[in-house]
C-alpha cells in the first residue's frame, strides 16, 4: 500500500519561495510517475506539476516559471518549489501518484495534503 | 488551458441516478480516452472513481459508471446513497501533453 506524507512551512510570505516534501513509503519513487496538485478554498483542483518515472517532467503553463519538481530517490522524496509566492497561491497542496502508464492519468493515490497560506 | 466545464452543482433522492457532465474540447477530453473522475469528501483528500472514460479501479462500487460523447464525458451514480454527497472533479489529458482538471460538481443527497 503507497502512502503519501507532504510536509511544509504551512505560512510563508509574499514574493518568497515555497518548499514541499512529499515521502512515499510502500513503493519506490522510481518506478511510477508523480504530480503535485492543490486547490485553492473553494475551488476546484489544479494541476502544477508532473514527473516521469525517467526524471523527465511537465508544468503548469501558467506556473512554468515558477515552479520546479524534483526527487531525490536515495530518500524516496518527492519535492516542489515555487518562487515569487502571492496570496493567490494560497491552497492545500497534494501529492499524487499516477498509476497509470504514463499519460493515462490515474491518480489513484494521494497524500492527506498541506495546506499553505500566504500572507504577510 | 482552461479548466473543463462541470455543472456547479446536481442534486437527487436517494435511490435515484444523477448524471455529472465535463465538457472539453477536441484537444483535451474529445481527443483522447484519458479522461478519470475523483470524489472528494470535505476535508479529504480525492480520491479516484473512474479512469480511463469507463474503468472502475478496484474497490469502486460498481454504481459509479463513467461514459464520453463527442467532448464530453459523463459520471453517473446509481442508486444514490446519502455517503454519495461530496464534490466530484474530472480530469483529462490534453493535445499539449498537459492535465487540465474540472471546475467541480457538488453532489446534493436531498
Amino acid at each position: 500500500q503507497v502512502q503519501l506524507q507532504e510536509s511544509g512551512p504551512g505560512l510563508v510570505k509574499p514574493s518568497e519561495t515555497l518548499s514541499l516534501t512529499c515521502t512515499v513509503s510502500g513503493g519506490s519513487i522510481s518506478s511510477s510517475f508523480w504530480s503535485w496538485i492543490r486547490q485553492s478554498p473553494g475551488k476546484g483542483l489544479d494541476w502544477i506539476a508532473y514527473m516521469y518515472n525517467s526524471g523527465s517532467t511537465k508544468y503548469n503553463p501558467s506556473l512554468k516559471s515558477r515552479v520546479t519538481i524534483s526527487a531525490d530517490t536515495s530518500k524516496n522524496q518527492l519535492s516542489l518549489k515555487l518562487t515569487s509566492l502571492t496570496v493567490a497561491d494560497t491552497a492545500v497542496y497534494y501529492c499524487v501518484r499516477d498509476g497509470g502508464l504514463g499519460g493515462e492519468i490515474v491518480f489513484d493515490y494521494w497524500g492527506q495534503g498541506t495546506q499553505v497560506t500566504v500572507s504577510s | 488551458q482552461s479548466a473543463l466545464t462541470q455543472p456547479a452543482s446536481v442534486s437527487g433522492s436517494p435511490g435515484q441516478s444523477i448524471t455529472i457532465s465535463c465538457t472539453g474540447t477536441s484537444s483535451d477530453v474529445g481527443g483522447y480516452n484519458y479522461v478519470s473522475w475523483y470524489q472528494q469528501h470535505p476535508g479529504k483528500a480525492p480520491k479516484l472513481m473512474i479512469y480511463d472514460v469507463s474503468n472502475r479501479p478496484s474497490g469502486v462500487s460498481d454504481r459509479f459508471s463513467g461514459s464520453k460523447s463527442g467532448n464530453t464525458a459523463s459520471l453517473t451514480i446509481s442508486g444514490l446513497q446519502a455517503e454519495d454527497e461530496a464534490d466530484y472533479h474530472c480530469c483529462s489529458y490534453t493535445s499539449s501533453s498537459m492535465i487540465v482538471f474540472g471546475s467541480g460538481t457538488k453532489v446534493t443527497v436531498l
